[in-house]
Order: structure tokens, then C-alpha cells, then sequence
């Protein structure tokens, strides 16, 4: 939504770089992460998702990694372009649970020119 | 724009009155949630519909406030006697059965 990003981590890139993005998930008996996009004024996007018996999926220029040993996703953006400028947020899931979502804290992702 | 549209996007009202909001999901999706996003942070679940069927109510959800999906397609989330503390983005949300959630643009809620 508007002023997503207030009081959020932010991540200063310069456009072209690589961006990592972290997040510390909080249940071990999740099954199904994703991460997701949200700019000003709008609801989040999904970008990319993965199962926990993966521990690595790609996409168009994103690739998420699932280290299930210290409960922690990363998001990797390669070539960050203006358009990535947004806050991310890795949201977890758990079938058991209904399929709702529990969302981390989120990141506000700045892109130089 | 993912298939999910909500009515309306922005809405004002003065404390203690109701307001309800109306969420399309993509029609094939069986499931549909509702989620409540405050600045800052990530959306927080509030509850959620199978088909008609709500399954599910977050502890967030006060008894102010009341979801239906009368035919399994489109939902309606409404607040009464709202509060300042109600102020929020509220957000709709679809899936099929078990899947990816795709999200509508929202609605800003803003009590005076």
C-alpha cells in the first residue's frame, strides 16, 4: 500500500548489481515460501516461490535459496533494474494450516541509476 | 494486475461508522482470504473462505467485524462502529485449491 516502506530495512543498489534479500522464516513445519513484491499504492506481487524439499529455485532474473537447517530464504535479484525499486517481503505457508500466509517484516529495495 | 480486483481502493469514514468493502477474485479460484496491512509492516491474515464455506478466523478478526461469500464467487468484508485503530490497507487475496495466492490492489481504509 502507500508508504509501504516506512520504518522497513532498506537495500541500496546501484542499478546493473546484483541484490540479495534475507529473510528468517518462524516455522520449521512450513512447506511452501514465497516471495513477493509490493510497490506504493499497490497489493504484493508474487514473484517466486519454493517447496521445502527444494533448496534452490530460478525465474526470469530471480533465483530464491531455502536453507530449512537455519530456517532462512533469500531472494537474489540479478541485473536490478529502476523497476525493482518496492519493498519484498518472504511470506510462509503451511498446507496444514489452510494455506495462509505469515509475511516477515519486508525489505525496501532502492535502485541507483 | 493479477485478476483480483477490490472495490473501492480508498475509503474514509468517521469513527463509529460501517463500511464495507467488496473483493473479485480470479474466478477459478476456489479460496479466497482476506488479509489487513498496517504501515510498515507485512499483511497480517484475517480470515479466509472455501467455496462459501469461511473456514477460518484470525484472533485479529473482533467481532466487528464479519466476511461473507454468499455464492462462492465475489466477498464482502465489513466493519462496524469503526475505530482509529481500524485504519489499514485491506487486502483480498485468491487461490485455487492449494497454490499461490494472488493478490487484488487493496483498500485504504483511513477512520477519522
Amino acid at each position: 500500500g502507500e508508504n509501504v516502506g516506512l520504518h522497513l530495512p532498506t537495500l541500496s543498489v546501484q542499478e546493473g548489481d546484483n541484490s540479495i534479500i534475507n529473510c528468517a522464516y518462524s516455522n520449521s513445519a512450513s512447506d511452501y515460501f514465497i516471495w513477493y513484491k509490493q510497490e506504493s499504492g499497490k497489493g504484493p506481487q508474487f514473484i517466486i516461490d519454493i517447496r521445502s524439499n527444494m533448496d534452490k529455485r530460478q525465474g526470469q532474473r530471480v533465483t530464491v535459496l531455502l536453507n530449512k537447517t537455519v530456517k532462512h530464504l533469500s531472494l537474489q535479484i540479478a541485473a536490478t533494474q529502476p523497476g525493482d525499486s518496492a519493498v519484498y517481503f518472504c511470506a510462509e505457508n503451511m498446507a496444514a494450516a489452510g494455506n495462509k500466509l505469515t509475511f516477515g517484516g519486508g525489505t525496501r529495495v532502492l535502485v541507483k541509476p | 494486475d493479477t485478476g483480483v480486483s477490490q472495490d473501492p481502493r480508498h475509503k474514509i469514514t468517521k469513527r463509529g461508522q460501517n463500511v464495507t468493502f467488496r473483493c473479485d477474485p480470479i474466478s477459478e479460484h476456489n479460496r479466497l482470504y482476506w488479509y489487513r496491512q498496517t504501515l510498515g509492516q507485512g499483511p497480517e491474515f484475517l480470515t479466509y473462505f472455501q467455496n462459501e464455506a469461511q473456514l477460518e478466523k484470525s484472533r485479529l478478526l473482533s467481532d466487528r467485524f464479519s466476511a461473507e461469500r454468499p455464492k462462492g464467487s465475489f466477498s464482502t468484508l465489513e466493519i462496524q462502529r469503526t475505530e482509529q485503530g481500524d485504519s489499514a490497507m485491506y487486502l483480498c487475496a485468491s487461490s485455487p485449491q492449494t497454490d499461490t495466492q494472488y493478490f487484488g490492489p487493496g483498500t485504504r481504509l483511513t477512520v477519522l
